[in-house]
């Protein structure tokens, strides 16, 4: 496997607050990017994507940024909610179809 | 969106058996399914790509005689675990792949937890 096996840094922010949540990826071939959000005891959820040709891309409330040039993406949730308590993973696309996933976050939102 | 099951959500078993999940794709065929196996407070590790029809392929260093991957229809891939051992306890996630035009999407099911004693 490809995921790095350390426990999960955390990150608590103020209900209303924006959160930054980061990510390092390890191919510079890599050429697709999801970020999800895993609550406890479930499936990990779609939140973003973004295409190593774009360097920004906006949903709902999430922005998801990404530097090719040091390898870093970057998941911004604007006006953080305690629905948003979850662990936040960032996966990388290395030409075929296989995902390979970081180490992820673990969001708490204190109210 | 397009949903995917797993079966069954959580399962013990002794020492020595082998026991089989389920993964299914319930709205769309997917000719790739992926495993994940999940520790707590870790990331997903990549087991295995389940392609319909063919062999699975395995990441490196996960022991295909261990961990049997079948792919019988463009609904169904299984995971079974032989000769389980307490060391094999984790959350199991499949994901299956949509094709959709030039892009293919991953859509996870719900994970099994599975305990061994």
């Amino acid at each position: 496997g490809e995921s790095v096996g350390l426990h999960l840094p955390t990150l608590s922010v103020q209900e209303g607050d924006n959160s930054i949540i980061n990510c390092a990826y390890s191919n510079s071939a890599s050429d697709y990017f999801i970020w999800y959000k895993q609550e406890s005891g479930k499936g990990p959820q779609f939140i973003i994507d973004i295409r190593s040709n774009m360097d920004k891309r906006q949903g709902q409330r999430v922005t998801v940024l990404l530097n090719k040039t040091v390898k870093h993406l970057s998941l911004q949730i604007a006006a953080t909610q305690p629905g948003d308590s979850a662990v936040y993973f960032c996966a990388e696309k290395r030409g075929g179809n296989q995902f390979y996933f970081g180490t992820g976050t673990s969001l708490t939102v204190i109210p | 969106g397009a949903v995917v099951s797993q079966h069954p959500s959580r399962v013990i078993c002794k020492s020595g058996t082998s026991v089989k999940i389920e993964c299914r794709s319930l709205d769309f065929q997917a000719t790739t399914m992926f495993w994940y196996r999940q520790f707590p407070k870790q990331s997903l590790m990549l087991m295995a790509t389940s392609n319909e029809g063919s062999k699975a392929t395995y990441e490196q260093g996960v022991e295909k005689d261990k961990f049997l991957i079948n792919h019988a229809s463009l609904t169904l891939s299984t995971l079974t675990v032989t000769s389980a051992h307490p060391e094999d306890s984790s959350f199991y996630i499949c994901s299956a792949l949509r094709t959709s035009g030039r892009f293919n999407e991953q859509y996870f099911g719900p994970g099994t937890r599975l305990t061994v004693t």
